[in-house]
């Protein structure tokens, strides 16, 4: 039981490549989710996905596309990198709820560290 | 607007000093408090949630409704403690459930 896994770990891209980060899970999460951690900014919600084939916009999803084709994958993409998008990114996922109704922890990946120059 | 403020990015003490890490909120349903914890090298994890009202590592946090607080305490910290604290807020925004996270406060525990 990997958990949540990312690749890849590190990438330094020039201004305007493009890249694709994968975000596996193997807990049959249903809600998957794309962060970004920044000094002072602690994490902002960028992309969020509650089930196979859907995803919508977090807090701070310019720049970023998504997709979740299959249950366990959440793909997040930059067709366009540029300095801005310099940072560290996490993928989580989650049940949808627990037991009693309550928000079920959100289980994280390791992080990804891109560097746009 | 939900919102999660902590205030200090920087927090450094003593060995067995103890230790508050500061939460405030702001949510206008019933809110699920959370802090998560990121050691050097590791991935983000869940402390300690505040319904479950649980002393893990030592920590505890009660949540102020009035003062809308979650405030993070341990009575003796221990070098290990250093790390990065978030608190986060769960609530349901736009239709989903998500969670909102604090800046942070990286906490330093000195010898």
């Amino acid at each position: 039981n990997a958990g949540v896994t990312q690749t890849p770990k590190f990438r330094v891209l020039k201004t305007g490549q493009s890249m694709t980060l994968l975000c596996a899970q193997d807990m049959n999460h249903e809600y998957m989710y794309w962060y970004r951690q920044d000094p002072g900014m602690g994490l902002r919600l960028i992309h969020y996905s509650v089930g196979e084939g859907t995803t919508a916009k977090g807090e701070v999803p310019d720049g970023y596309n998504v997709s979740r084709l299959k249950k366990q994958n959440f793909l997040l993409g930059l067709e366009s990198a540029a300095p801005s998008q310099t940072s560290v990114y996490f993928c989580a996922s989650s049940y949808s709820r627990r037991r009693g109704g309550s928000t079920d922890t959100q289980y994280f990946g390791p992080g990804t560290r891109l560097t746009v120059l | 607007a939900q919102r999660v403020t902590q205030p200090e990015k920087l927090l450094s003490v003593f060995k067995g000093a103890p230790v508050e890490l500061k939460c405030n909120y702001s949510y206008s349903g019933s809110p699920e408090l959370f802090w998560y914890v990121q050691y050097s090298r590791q991935r983000l994890q869940l402390l300690l949630r505040h319904i479950s009202r649980e002393s893990i590592k030592g920590f505890t946090a009660d949540l102020n409704k009035g003062e809308t607080s979650f405030h993070l305490k341990k009575p003796f910290a221990q070098e290990e403690d250093s790390a990065m604290y978030y608190c986060a807020l769960s609530g349901e925004i736009q239709g989903a459930q998500k969670l909102v996270f604090g800046q942070g406060t990286r906490l330093t525990i000195n010898p």
